[in-house]
């Protein structure tokens, strides 16, 4: 079963921030966050293998609530390198996507 | 290492033909993904593989859907026939295991359309 995202969709100024949610019916064992640039394969970004873990990178940053089942992805201060579609996955053996987020950063 | 590599990048064809797509994953992956995206449906799982075995091939649409996995180092998907609404972008991911710690890595991925 995939995981819920919201919302679709972000428009941002440049330097704005953003919430990107993720939950899951099942309980989650790992949460991976993935970028995905219009006509390219989805990028890598972190993962989460805690409940109540909190990875950064650069200005993105992620946390997980194993016992919510939920994680939410935090973009501050953004830049238009930013743009793109976010997605979040949940591991357990497979590999399950949520819908996406689609992310706009305008100047 | 050149990544996941995926081929053809490409491929038009018309309803009722065959397509094969195929997919070298990234050397000491013992994981490989078929995934098919559409705006409408997203990410779709197709089948994963472990240790060149079918695991789960649950996310295949219909029977015109096949997938093979040979050896670590190659994979395919087949459609036979195609139809129009098969036309979507098919990514090949592989990782290091199963476990929730392993990252996947995406192929470029193949466009496919179908007349």
């Amino acid at each position: 079963q995939q995981p819920v995202q919201s919302p679709q969709a972000v428009i941002l100024r440049e330097g704005e921030d953003a919430v990107i949610n993720c939950s899951s019916s099942k309980a989650l064992y790992s949460v991976h966050w993935y970028r995905q640039k219009h006509g390219e394969a989805p990028v890598f970004l972190m993962i989460l293998l805690k409940g109540g873990e909190q990875k950064g990178h650069e200005k993105i940053s992620a946390s997980f609530n194993e016992k919510k089942q939920q994680s939410s992805l935090y973009l501050t201060a953004s830049q238009l390198s930013y743009s793109g579609t976010y997605f979040c996955g949940t591991k357990n053996n497979d590999m399950r996507f949520g819908a996406g987020t689609r992310l706009t950063v305008k100047p | 290492d050149a990544g996941v590599i995926q081929s053809p990048r490409h491929e038009v064809t018309e309803m009722g033909q065959e397509v094969t797509l195929r997919c070298k994953p990234i050397s000491g992956h013992n994981s490989l993904f078929w995934y098919r995206q559409t705006m409408m449906r997203g990410l779709e799982l197709l089948i994963y593989f472990n240790n060149n075995v079918p695991i789960d091939d649950s996310g295949m649409p219909e029977d015109r859907f096949s997938a093979k996995m040979p050896n670590a180092s190659f994979s395919t998907l087949k459609i036979q026939p195609s139809e129009p609404r098969d036309s979507a972008v098919y990514f090949c991911a592989s990782c290091t295991g199963v476990s929730g710690a392993n990252v996947l890595t995406f192929g470029a991925g193949s466009r496919l359309t179908v007349l």
